[in-house]
C-alpha cells in the first residue's frame, strides 16, 4: 500500500521565518508534487519533480522553492513566510515515465500540513 | 487555458437516493479524467478513473461526454458515508502541469 507522509499535520510560523515542509513516499515513485488547497480556490500546483534533482514550476511557484535530493523525499521551502501563505499544503506522488515527466497514473496524497503564518 | 468547472453545492440528498453531478472542462485536448473523493480535513483519494466507454464500480458510475466536454458521476443508493467533496480532475496528458483539479462538489447525505 502506497504511503505518503508529511512531516507535520499542523504548523504555526511567524512572518519572515524560513519554513520547511517535508514529504516522503515509500513506493519508489518518480514523480512528486506540492499543492496548496484554499477554500474556493481548490488545489493549485506549486512545484513538481519527475526525477531526483529535477524540478519544474507549477501554477503558483512564487514565494516557494523545492528540493529533491533523494527519490523518496520532496521538500517545499518557504524562504520568508508571509500571511498569504497560510494554507493546507498537500504532497502527492505517482509512478511515472522513468524521469521523462510523463505520467497518467493515480496521484497518492499525503495527509496534508495545515500551515498558519502569523 | 485549462478550466475545470464544478457546482460547489452543497448537494443535500436523503440516504438511499440517487445523486448525480457533472464537471465541465474547457480544453478539448484533454485526455484523461478522474474523480477523487476528499473527506473533511483529509487528503484527496482516487475514487475512479473515467473511461470513454463509461465505467461502473459498485454504486458509482462515471461517464465521459467528449462532444459536450463534461464528465459525470452518479451515485446510487447513497449512504451516509458518501458525504464528502468530490473533485473532478482532468489531464492533458504529459507532465503534471497538464493536470487540473476542479474545486469540488460538496455532497451531504442526510439520514
Amino acid at each position: 500500500d502506497v504511503k505518503v507522509t508529511q512531516s507535520s499535520r499542523y504548523l504555526v510560523k511567524r512572518t519572515g521565518e524560513k519554513v520547511f515542509l517535508e514529504c516522503v513516499q515509500d513506493m519508489d515513485h518518480e514523480n512528486m508534487f506540492w499543492y496548496r488547497q484554499d477554500p474556493g480556490l481548490g488545489l493549485r500546483l506549486i512545484y513538481f519533480s519527475y526525477d531526483v534533482k529535477m524540478k519544474e514550476k507549477g501554477d503558483i511557484p512564487e514565494g516557494y522553492s523545492v528540493s529533491r535530493e533523494k527519490k523518496e523525499r520532496f521538500s517545499l521551502i518557504l524562504e520568508s513566510a508571509s500571511t498569504n501563505q497560510t494554507s493546507m499544503y498537500l504532497c502527492a506522488s505517482t509512478p511515472g515515465g522513468g524521469g521523462s515527466r510523463l505520467f497518467t497514473d493515480t496521484q497518492y496524497f499525503g495527509p496534508g500540513t495545515r500551515l498558519t503564518v502569523l | 487555458r485549462k478550466e475545470v468547472e464544478q457546482d460547489p453545492g452543497p448537494f443535500n440528498v436523503p440516504e438511499g437516493a440517487t445523486v448525480a453531478f457533472n464537471c465541465t472542462y474547457s480544453n478539448s485536448a484533454s485526455q484523461s479524467f478522474f474523480w477523487y473523493r476528499q473527506d473533511c480535513r483529509k487528503e484527496p483519494k482516487l475514487l475512479m478513473s473515467v473511461y470513454s466507454s463509461g465505467n461502473e464500480d459498485g454504486r458509482f458510475t462515471a461517464q465521459l461526454n467528449r462532444a459536450s466536454q463534461y464528465i459525470s458521476l452518479l451515485i446510487r443508493d447513497s449512504k451516509l458515508s458518501d458525504s464528502a467533496t468530490y473533485l473532478c480532475v482532468v489531464s492533458l496528458g504529459g507532465g503534471a502541469d497538464g493536470l487540473t483539479f476542479g474545486k469540488g462538489t460538496h455532497l451531504i447525505i442526510q439520514p
